[in-house]
């Protein structure tokens, strides 16, 4: 059975605390992600990476940062926590599009079960 | 910018009553529509891609369907293990890697 699987369900931690949020994917996907999912907002795309130590940008990067030193482990770091933080991180991943496709992203993502973070 | 509006927020069905969800979306030329499931607590699950105008794909009671303008995902019959919230997303060609996702719909099926 294919598998994304995140390291704490739950975490609680303070304002200002550095945070490891890691992902583990068991598929030899070639790409990863990071999602935050906030009522009335939605899926949130924070980071995206398509090979170990590459990465790019999502819609909202600002006050985290990502590291990807094996193929199959995507971490979420959040240097200095706050509030506004507090949220539901998904991981996913999913493999590398055609190359005629123009884009390294097929959409088809296989998604980890989240890790809800509350930042007091 | 990519946009998805989905409706109903939310759908109360009884078992065996059909209904049909609706995602309607604005994008820079489209590479692909996807559906995916969420139950409570968990990450989404991957249903569908649909790529272009008319194009159709089943799995059990689900069925999505698409236009220029929006996606359809019917339910026929659904039974009380279809509750859920059913996501929408888009790949615009100007978005690159990313996908929008829209709000949502939940629903709950009776038996």
């Amino acid at each position: 059975d294919v598998k994304v699987t995140q390291s704490s369900r739950y975490l609680v931690k303070r304002t200002g605390e550095k945070v490891f949020l890691e992902c583990v994917q068991d598929m030899d996907h070639e790409n990863m992600f990071w999602y935050r999912q906030d009522p009335g907002l939605g899926l949130r795309l924070i980071y995206f990476s398509y090979d170990v130590k590459m990465k790019e940008k999502g819609d909202i990067p600002e006050g985290y940062s990502v590291s990807r030193e094996k193929k199959e482990r995507f971490s979420l770091i959040l240097e200095s926590a706050s509030t506004n933080q507090t949220s539901m991180y998904l991981c996913a991943s999913s493999f590398l599009a055609p190359r005629d496709r123009g884009v390294y992203n097929t959409g088809e993502l296989f998604f980890g079960e989240g890790s809800r973070l509350t930042v007091l | 910018e990519d946009q998805v509006t989905q409706s109903p927020e939310a759908l109360r069905l009884q078992e065996g009553e059909s209904s049909s969800l609706n995602c309607s979306y604005t994008v820079s030329g489209l590479r692909g529509l996807f559906w995916y499931r969420q139950d409570p607590g968990k990450g989404p699950e991957f249903l569908f891609t649909l790529y272009s105008a008319g194009e159709e794909k089943e799995k059990e009671r689900l069925k999505a369907t698409l236009t220029k303008k929006e996606s359809f995902l019917h339910i026929t019959a659904p039974k009380p293990e279809d509750s859920a919230t059913y996501l929408c997303a888009v790949q615009g060609r100007a978005a690159g890697n990313k996908l929008t996702f829209g709000g949502g719909t939940r629903v709950l099926v009776k038996p």
